[in-house]
């Protein structure tokens, strides 16, 4: 089972910071967090990870809380193109380790 | 194009054959891994291969054999195909886990239908 909860669905207005949450109550200490997003009939596509600091990079920002459990994924000026479903997944440092794929949330941008 | 492959994109069978998707990664990664995604959105790992070896197996039915000819090249071969297996295939690649951050690259997808 995802070691992660999402919201189902979000909306934003085109232009505006897409915040998107994720809950990961039961993080381990050895467990990073990774966002990857899916757009419509196509294969999954890597966003951002972190383990317990902000990271930025030129898709999106996350911030993660001092309690590690919970993250925001910020896309700074969402564009139509970034309507997809965003994945939040809890997952140790190794090839070996499995990616659990949640329900993600589906996040929709308006004209 | 540096990328994750696959072939066919699509594939449409009548139970009880035997089919092959195809999976080729020009990305150098020693890591490749094959994904279900059911009619719900589930994405679900499969195999995972580390240099040609099997290192994650997720209890699939043994009709699921993966063949790995070299680690550029991880394909999946499915036997006696039933009406369930109807889903997209992902294949997955990524660098070795141990000596940086274990970003995952997927393919198109295959999207089988079995009648």
């Amino acid at each position: 089972d995802a070691k992660t909860t999402q919201p189902t669905s979000m909306d934003c207005a085109e232009g505006r910071a897409a915040n998107l949450p994720c809950n990961h109550s039961t993080i381990s200490g050895n467990e990073y967090v990774y966002w990857y997003r899916q757009i419509h009939s196509q294969g999954p596509q890597y966003i951002i990870h972190g383990l317990k600091n902000n990271e930025t990079n030129e898709m999106a920002s996350l911030i993660i809380t001092e309690d590690r459990k919970s993250s925001t994924l910020i896309l700074p000026h969402a564009t139509l193109r970034d309507t997809a479903v965003y994945y939040c997944i809890v997952r140790m440092y190794s090839s070996a380790s499995k990616i659990i794929f949640g329900s993600g949330t589906r996040l929709s941008i308006r004209p | 194009d540096t990328a994750v492959s696959q072939t066919p994109k699509y594939l449409v069978t009548q139970m009880g054959n035997d089919k092959s998707i195809k999976c080729e990664q020009n990305l150098g990664h020693d890591t490749m891994y094959w994904y279900k995604q059911d009619s719900k959105k589930f994405l679900k790992i499969m195999f995972s291969y580390n240099n040609k070896e099997l290192i994650i197996n997720e209890t699939v039915p043994n009709r699921f054999s993966p063949k790995s000819p070299d680690k550029a090249h991880l394909n999946l071969h499915i036997n006696s195909l039933e009406l369930g297996d109807s889903a997209v295939y992902f294949c997955a690649s990524s660098p070795a886990g141990t000596s940086g951050y274990n970003e995952q690259f997927f393919g198109p997808g295959t999207r089988l239908t079995v009648l």
